[in-house]
């Protein structure tokens, strides 16, 4: 599983867009890019996944450049809920070669403030 | 939005004694997954769970962890003699095959070991 790193922490506004950066450098050919957001006491909980270019839904827009070996996670007008730890995580999504298991680290914590 | 639910929502135990920490209702679903995650660290893999079956574990889950799927339905982990540190909050997650590759986690439960 290729290694990830993100910022430990980040401050923002309320109503500011968000980019949260990843660095994957060993990413393999079959690897997807996911990022899961988690409120305290709560479990993870899927944001959106990639392969490359870029990918958009109703939460969150990710950018993957032509090289893979980074994604930004950008999330729109950011509101006081949107304060969590966010997480990206590389894998083979392949069924037939993977358990599916998730190797989480330590994440972003996003702090959204008034 | 499939959902996950776990019981009980928080345990407290002694020492040394055996805990059975679930996951229900679940159906017509093949791939499982218990997570831990200690206050303040990163969630961390425990164990996968494939047609009835442990695909994959993690150094963490030793001889004193167990799942199950007793009744086909409910999914348990049990700990045989828990010990102090494993007080942490343990989610239960599955996983949904075909688009993209997300996985669902359970609220949690919240044991602590006295």
């Amino acid at each position: 599983l290729a290694k990830t790193t993100q910022p430990i922490s980040m401050d923002s506004y309320e109503g500011q867009e968000v980019n949260i950066t990843c660095s994957h450098n060993n990413i393999a050919t079959n690897d997807y890019i996911t990022w899961y957001q988690q409120f305290p006491s709560q479990g993870p909980r899927f944001i959106i996944q990639g392969y490359k270019t870029k990918v958009t839904n109703e939460v969150a827009s990710l950018f993957i450049p032509a090289d893979r070996k980074s994604s930004t996670l950008s999330l729109p007008r950011v509101s006081l809920s949107d304060t969590a730890v966010y997480y990206c995580l590389v894998g083979d999504i392949t069924y037939s070669s993977n358990t599916g298991k998730l190797i989480f680290g330590q994440g972003t914590t996003l702090q959204v403030k008034p | 939005e499939p959902e996950v639910t776990q019981t009980p929502s928080h345990q407290v135990t002694q020492m040394g004694q055996e805990v059975i920490l679930r996951c229900v209702p679940i159906s017509n679903h093949l791939y499982f997954y218990w997570y831990r995650q200690i206050l303040g660290q990163k969630v961390e893999f425990l164990v996968s769970f494939y047609n009835n079956e442990i695909s994959e574990k993690s150094e963490i889950f030793d001889d004193q962890f167990s799942v199950e799927r007793p009744d086909g339905s409910n999914f348990t982990l049990k700990i045989r003699s828990t010990k102090l540190e494993d007080s942490a909050m343990y989610f239960c997650a599955r996983r949904v095959p075909g688009g993209a590759d997300e996985q669902f986690f359970g609220p949690g439960t919240r044991l602590t070991v006295l």
